[in-house]
């Protein structure tokens, strides 16, 4: 089986202040893990996805994750928060009990503020 | 590259009737596209798997009779909601992918009122 959680539903950053989005995950294999971002009322985007490279992992927009077996964590962070940052951001596990589906955190609401 | 629209983009409808929802590979051929429901500030939950050409499968819990789906093309995959009620009032977001194993790419997302 696996999991994710996200462990802060809501973060609140200045606007040129750093991001961090904290995620953990549990999978009885290695995993492959993703950072999707939602913003209102639109659809799911890819910000970047671990599959057993590198473990730290640039993506789009100034994110980037780092993969850390030891602590099971898949943190995202941005060196300085823009405002079209604020959305909902999602860690994704994929799932070990069918092969291609995707296990979603509960989400993290990041606003920004001026 | 690698765009899903999904259309419409809102519907309403009165409860009883049945509406149905688009979803389309704009360019590439989607080998596997999967349903998700979203419900206000909850995370997205996937209702069923779709492969071109085969039976949906459906997740745990999903009615397969309430929510069809078919994937006639590798483009295209429908789901209709029959007989509709306001408790199915939702955003319904697909997603599609390639291959086994490459990413998924994730639909607009459909908001459906059921008055």
């Amino acid at each position: 089986a696996q999991s994710v959680t996200q462990l802060d539903s809501h973060v609140s950053v200045s606007e040129g202040t750093p991001v961090l989005l904290r995620c953990n995950y549990s999978s009885s294999y290695s995993p492959s893990l993703f950072w999707y971002v939602q913003h209102p009322n639109k659809g799911l985007q890819l910000l970047l996805k671990y599959t057993s490279a590198a473990t730290l992992v640039k993506g789009i927009n100034g994110f980037e994750a780092e993969f850390k077996k030891s602590e099971t964590s898949f943190h995202l962070t941005k060196p300085s928060a823009h405002m079209s940052d604020a959305a909902e951001y999602f860690c994704v596990v994929s799932r070990t009990d069918s092969w291609g589906k995707l296990q979603f955190g509960a989400g993290t609401q990041v606003v920004v503020t001026p | 590259g690698a765009v899903v629209s999904q259309h419409p983009s809102w519907v309403i409808c009165k409860s009883g009737t049945s509406v149905k929802i688009e979803c389309r590979s704009l360019d590439f051929q989607a080998t596997t596209m999967f349903w998700y429901r979203q419900f206000p500030k909850q995370s997205l939950m996937l209702m069923a798997t779709s492969n071109e050409g085969s039976k949906a499968t459906y997740e745990q819990g999903v009615e397969k009779d309430k929510f069809l789906i078919n994937h006639a093309s590798l483009t295209l995959s429908t789901l209709t909601v029959t007989s509709a009620h306001p408790e199915d009032s939702s955003f319904y977001i697909c997603s599609a992918r390639a291959e086994l194993g490459e990413t998924q790419y994730f639909g607009p997302g459909t908001r459906l009122l059921v008055l």
